[in-house]
């Protein structure tokens, strides 16, 4: 089975502040891509990154890094400098090999305040 | 993402009616999800569909849910006989056709958000 868990189920921090969201998957495949999403309170679904199972490469976009680690099979994604603008709501996603279908698991979200 | 187009944004049925939502994709994807969004959850898949073909419904609902993606007109997500339980956010994403799927970008939709009252 295929499953995708954000423990955190809501973090708050002061602007400025570095914040870093968990991610932890379980997977059969061996090849599988993991994705993060941001939701703000528009509603609409933001594609932040896509990760593929053979590339453990740290990446970093901006104020934006991730950290995908297979030994522990998690994929954690880190704000630096938080804003006010970050606020929403953070989706980690799984998409395995065996079903061919290329549906995304999701896991429950983490929302994320940033108080200025 | 503004690309696949989802309407309507908002959709109030009463209990018993019937919802249709409606999903364009974006130009040259013939390839269509939808997921669902319960209050305070994650996205959870409902369907996979290529243009006139049903490819895995695994998570849909066995009764009253039904979806469609035509060769004409956008793909439709049927709800009949509406229950409060059914109130939610839909999302639709679309991908391109060809290569590997696990490979392929898929682009959401802002979501249909349906209440049942």
């Amino acid at each position: 089975a295929q499953k995708v868990t954000q423990a955190q189920t809501e973090i708050s921090v002061v602007e400025k502040e570095d914040v870093t969201l968990d991610c932890v998957y379980e997977t059969r495949d061996t090849t599988y891509y993991l994705f993060w999403y941001k939701q703000p309170p528009s509603g609409e679904l933001v594609f932040l990154i896509r990760r593929n199972s053979f590339d453990e490469q740290n990446e970093i976009s901006g104020r934006y890094s991730w950290n995908f680690q297979k030994s522990t099979s998690s994929f954690n994604f880190t704000i630096t400098a938080s804003q006010v603008v970050d606020s929403a709501v953070y989706f980690c996603a799984l998409r395995g090999g065996s079903s061919n279908t290329g549906k995304l698991i999701f896991g429950q979200g983490t929302t994320l305040q940033v108080k200025p | 993402n503004a690309g696949v187009m989802q309407n309507p944004r908002h959709l109030v049925r009463r209990r018993g009616q019937e919802a249709r939502l409606r999903c364009s994709p974006m130009k040259g994807h013939s390839h269509v999800y939808w997921y669902r969004q319960l209050p305070e959850e994650g996205l959870k898949f409902m369907v996979y569909l290529q243009k006139e073909n049903i490819i895995d419904e695994s998570g849909m609902p066995k009764e009253r849910f039904s979806a469609e993606f035509p060769k004409e007109g956008p793909s439709i997500l049927r709800i009949q006989q509406v229950v409060r339980g059914d109130s939610a956010a839909y999302f639709c994403a679309s991908s391109l056709p060809g290569g590997s799927l696990m490979n392929t970008e898929a682009f959401f939709g802002q979501g249909t958000r349906l209440t049942v009252v």
